[in-house]
């Protein structure tokens, strides 16, 4: 099983729509959960982190079940500037990392059409 | 502020050769991370150092894989000799201490070992 799973993809909605991309992680020792943007040919950038008790940026929520070792993303009233890869990541801190070694999910792609 | 600067963006070399990769951090970013992707795979961690010294090197895959930090600044990746599976993308990323899940990743590296 790999460490950090997410929806295969490629997610393609029209604008304003709302999309929801799910991961589940392998180790229930996992305390830090992130998700990144990595737009075409770019590098990946913090979009923002997971807290246990959910969090909102704007049109952006991210929520943790830690007793399903799942995290979400929910995009409200999709963009055509969110087309890119969304990308679920843990940090292996609590199993033998060095804080910032992140492990990344392959990333969900995501498309928004005019 | 100047972002990660990663050079060169693109190597094309044979396999046997030698490839250095290097990585300007943020200033003042005492972490630096090397990462690599490599085709239809997820970013995978290879290394991490604080200042010069390494902190955790338990995604190098071999001891092709040179990293090297000297005097705490910028780095370098030296893969030798190169095999066709070292193709892949090569990100560098810096962070602060204050934020230990923002990594600000490098534009990439991009490597092709014919």
């Amino acid at each position: 099983r790999k460490e950090v799973e997410q929806d295969p993809g490629p997610f393609n909605v029209p604008e304003g729509a709302t999309v929801a991309f799910n991961c589940t992680y392998s180790n229930s020792a996992s305390q830090s959960f992130f998700w990144y943007r990595q737009d075409c040919r770019k590098e990946p950038k913090l979009l923002m982190s997971v807290y246990s008790s959910g969090n909102e940026d704007g049109r952006f929520t991210a929520q943790l079940n830690r007793a399903s070792q799942y995290i979400s993303l929910l995009i409200r009233d999709s963009k055509l500037s969110d087309s890119a890869t969304y990308l679920c990541v843990v940090n292996a801190l609590n199993y033998g990392g060095s804080q910032g070694n992140l492990i990344f999910g392959k990333g969900t792609k995501l498309s928004v059409k005019p | 502020e100047a972002g990660v600067t990663q050079f060169p963006s693109h190597s094309v070399i044979e396999k046997g050769q030698t490839v250095t990769l290097r990585c300007d951090p943020i200033s003042g970013h005492d972490n630096l991370y090397w990462y690599r992707r490599v085709m239809g795979k997820e970013i995978k961690f290879l290394l991490h150092f604080v200042k010069e010294s390494k902190q955790d090197e338990s995604g190098m895959p071999n001891n092709r894989f040179l990293a090297e930090r000297t005097g705490g600044t910028y780095s370098t990746l030296k893969v030798q000799p190169a095999e066709l599976e070292d193709s892949g993308v090569y990100f560098c990323a810096s962070r602060t201490d204050r934020r230990p899940g923002e990594l600000f990743f490098g534009e990439g590296s991009r490597l092709t070992v014919l």
